[in-house]
């Protein structure tokens, strides 16, 4: 079974600067992939960015970057220059194959404050 | 907005009661979720379609039934449920391509079982 890893239940920042969520994963699988999500007050599951596993480079996405370390098994989400709208929960998912069907595992997300 | 429509967005429901949960997608997605999110928690899965095969997470007690009219729909038949029922429930659809293709999420409907 795999499984994801998010040791900070909660992070500030302040407006403008850059912050790093942590996420550390285990698998056995030689071919997965990685999610990172927002999730505000709201509700909705907001996709960010992806990984995957045979990827050369780390993924980024406009203010969003993933700082990928294969060995480490850590796909950690850096956010530069955070915004007020970036509070919200974030959560790293691994997507996970189980008889014939695709499903995400989450971890159990950090709320992200930004302060002004 | 998100292309995954739920209704309805909140719903308040007496434990001897009967309502549907309802999940559209027009995307064309080959998969369909269903998800358990209780406050400050992870969602959860409870039921996949996809590939025209439900798939069930066997620790989801049977008040809860999904239905697939069609490839397009998802509904979550609710009956009987308990306080502890209570919770967000997120629908979701994938193409299931493969790589990079992520899960598209509803706005998730709120349910509050009194």
């Amino acid at each position: 079974a795999q499984k994801i890893t998010q040791t900070q239940p909660g992070m500030f920042v302040q407006e403008k600067e850059a912050v790093t969520l942590d996420c550390t994963y285990d698998t056995s699988d030689p071919s997965y992939g990685l999610f990172w999500y927002k999730q505000p007050s709201s509700g909705e599951m907001i996709f960010l960015i992806y990984q995957g596993s045979y990827d050369q480079q780390n993924a980024t996405e406009g203010r969003y970057s993933l700082n990928f370390q294969k060995a480490r098994k850590s796909a950690n989400l850096v956010i530069s220059a955070s915004q007020l709208g970036d509070s919200a929960m974030y959560f790293c998912a691994m997507r996970e194959d189980s008889g014939g069907s695709e499903k995400l595992v989450f971890g159990k997300g950090t709320k992200l404050t930004v302060n002004p | 907005d998100t292309e995954v429509t739920q209704t309805p967005k909140h719903l308040v429901m007496g434990m001897t009661n009967k309502k549907s949960l309802k999940c559209e997608q027009h995307m064309g997605h080959r998969a369909m979720y269903w998800y358990k999110q209780k406050a400050k928690k992870p969602p959860e899965l409870m039921f996949v379609y996809s590939y025209e095969k439900l798939s069930i997470n066997e620790s989801v007690p049977s008040r809860f039934s999904p239905e697939c009219p069609n490839s397009s729909l998802l509904n979550l038949h609710l009956h009987a449920l308990q306080p502890e029922d209570s919770a967000l429930y997120l629908c979701a659809s994938s193409p299931l391509e493969g790589g990079g293709t992520e899960a598209f999420f509803g706005q998730g409907t709120r349910l509050t079982v009194v």
